[in-house]
């Protein structure tokens, strides 16, 4: 079956870096869009970045672009989530979902992988 | 920067009726802007419901229907199950990026 999972999460200092990992299972990866979410405590959700099959597209959310990195590694099936300069307020839960766009949305979602950023 | 808005809390009784909407900062919510819904229970990941204002997932139940409504994205459950407890996010697509809504949680009591 379709499925997502999530890992990388890790308790980290402010100014620290993490890379998250999405392995994907169950389906063509390579034909797909993917995006990442992630979610605060007690809070809504936050989409940050999608990129395409072939990595050529990539997009992120308001106010989020510089700090974060999405990529794929399509012969692994994994999708990465590159953060930089980890601050407080980036401690959420992410999550990878399956991004099928208008034909679709956000299909398939993994369990989430959880980044704690404090000293 | 868009804001997406929903309403913060409902409640609806079992069997009843319940609509929530999504409102968009930069006017009106049409199909253009593919709004999705997704449901998520405490503890758990989203669980995608609709995509594109009105479609449903294979396994999105018949009491969950999207729609557009004077002017807002729109989800309505009717026969409404103690298992509808849960919050809920519309999301939309601005241009080439998605935005979510800040979530309603909808009470069945």
């Amino acid at each position: 079956q379709v499925q997502l999972v999530e890992s990388g999460g890790d308790l980290v200092k402010p100014g620290g870096s993490l890379r998250l990992s999405c392995a994907a299972s169950g389906f063509t990866f390579s034909n797909y869009y993917m995006s990442w979410i992630r979610q605060a405590p007690g809070m809504g959700l936050e989409w940050i970045s999608y990129i395409s099959g072939g990595s050529s597209d990539t997009k992120y959310g308001d106010s989020l672009t510089g700090r974060f990195t999405v990529s794929r590694d399509n012969a692994k099936r994994s999708l990465y989530l590159q953060i930089n300069s980890l601050r407080v307020e980036d401690t959420a839960v992410y999550y990878c979902a399956r991004d099928l766009g208008s034909g679709g949305g956000l299909d398939v979602w993994g369990q989430g992988t959880t980044v704690t950023v404090s000293s | 920067q868009t804001v997406v808005t929903q309403e913060p809390s409902l409640t609806v009784s079992p069997g009843g009726t319940v609509t929530l909407t999504c409102a968009s900062s930069t006017g009106a919510v049409t199909s253009g802007y593919h709004p999705n819904w997704f449901q998520q229970k405490p503890g758990q990941a989203p669980r995608a419901l609709i995509y594109s204002t009105n479609n449903k997932h294979s396994w999105t139940p018949a009491r969950f229907s999207g729609s557009l409504l004077g002017g807002k994205a729109a989800l309505t459950l009717s026969g409404v199950q103690p298992e509808d407890e849960a919050e809920y996010y519309c999301l939309i697509h601005v241009g080439d990026a998605r935005v979510f809504g800040g979530g309603t949680k909808l009470t069945v009591l």
